[in-house]
This record gives C-alpha cells, structure tokens and sequence, in this order.
C-alpha cells in the first residue's frame, strides 16, 4: 500500500464548478500537510499547508482528519488557470522529508 | 522566497555517460536537500538525502554507485548520473527544506534525455 494515495482523476469540470480531491495516508506518525500544484513539465508549487483546524486561503480550502487520516482540498468557483495536477504531501515533524502522493489531474473547460 | 536553482535545465547525452546536475540554494544555506525523479504521468519519487558534510542517504531501491550525490558546501549538491541509460531518462528535482523545516523550495528540474 503506498504511503500517500490520492485518485489520479483525471476531473474535468467547467469553469466555476466546485471541486473537491482526497486524499489518505497511512503513517499514523505523519506530521504535517500540504496541498502542492504542479503544471505541466514544471517543479512542484505549495499551494497551501495543511491543518488540524482546516484553513482557507481564497478559493480553496483544506482540511485534515487525523483520525481518518485523511486530507481533502476543496476548489471553489474553478478558473482556467487552476488546470494542474495538485499533489497531496505528507511529511514527519523533524525529518524534512516529505512523501508526495501520485497526483490529481484537474482540467478546466471553458 | 527562498530560491532553489537547477543547473542544467535539460540535457542530452549518449548512453554510457555521465551527467552532473547541480542544485544551489541562492539565498539561504541548506544542509540537506533532497532528489527527486518523476518519470512522465507519475509523481515525484525520493531518490536521496543529501547531508552537508556527510554520506548522501539513498531510498530502497536506488543504487547509490550509480547516482553519486556530493553536498561539499551548505548552498550546493550535485546528483550524478554514472553510466546513463535510456531508462535514466527522467525529470530530476532537487530540494531543500525552508528554516522552519515545514516546507520544501523546490528548483526548476533537469529533464535528461538518454539516447
């Protein structure tokens, strides 16, 4: 079982849908959380950190459940420009080093 | 921010060469960065931690005489590829962790082609 697993869509949804993406992770010891975006052909961007309290920032928002150890990011009022893959990451409080989930492919229509 | 840079952003080399990629952090100090490769439709996969003054730590699976990692300073390490093959051919990412330790910057990747 992988460490981080996300559904590799891909989503195709108009422009203004709402959309949401899952995420799970199986270590327990797992201390924090993004949501990261990548664009084609390009490094990986944080979109935002995740946390217990759940956090907004704009149009989207992320959550965490620890006791489901699961992670989910809501877009809202989708714009073109929000076409990527957006990566659930889960790392470990101390060591640095992150674990990068496979990837969700999102693709807004016009 | 912070910075990240890749040097070089692609390159293509024949089979059986060796290829030097070199990732700096441009305004802070890092004593540990991390390479990852992200083959197409895939994520990005930890190959290694590399220590500042130490030995590199590799993930189950790579070979670590085959993907030399040297962290000689606290703002450069280089990842080489010994011997490429076509199966090297890749995207490779470096990083390093932001003073906080909460986040990674990343660089703009190499994409190396092996013919």
């Amino acid at each position: 079982r992988k460490e981080v697993e996300q559904d590799p869509g891909p989503f195709n949804v108009p422009e203004g849908a709402t959309v949401a993406f899952n995420c799970t992770y199986s270590n327990s010891a797992s201390q924090s959380f993004f949501w990261y975006r990548q664009d084609c052909r390009k490094e990986p961007k944080l979109l935002m950190s995740v946390y217990s309290s759940g956090n907004e920032d704009g149009r989207f928002t992320a959550q965490l459940n620890r006791a489901s150890q699961y992670i989910s990011l809501l877009i809202r009022d989708s714009k073109l420009s929000d076409s990527a893959t957006y990566l659930c990451v889960v790392g470990r409080l101390g060591a640095s080093k992150i674990i990068f989930g496979s990837g969700t492919r999102l693709s807004i229509r016009p | 921010g912070a910075v990240v840079s890749q040097h070089p952003s692609w390159v293509i080399c024949k089979s059986g060469t060796s290829v030097k990629i070199e990732c700096r952090s441009l305004d802070f100090q890092a004593t540990t960065m991390f390479w990852y490769r992200q083959f197409p439709k895939q994520s990005l996969m930890l190959m290694a931690t590399s220590n500042e003054g130490s030995k590199a730590t590799y993930e189950q699976g790579v070979e670590k005489d085959k993907f030399l990692i040297n962290h000689a300073s606290l703002t450069l390490s280089t990842l080489t590829v010994t011997s490429a093959h076509p199966e090297d051919s890749s995207f490779y990412i470096c990083s390093a962790p932001g003073t906080s330790g909460e986040t990674q910057y990343f660089g703009p990747g190499t994409r190396l082609l092996v013919l």
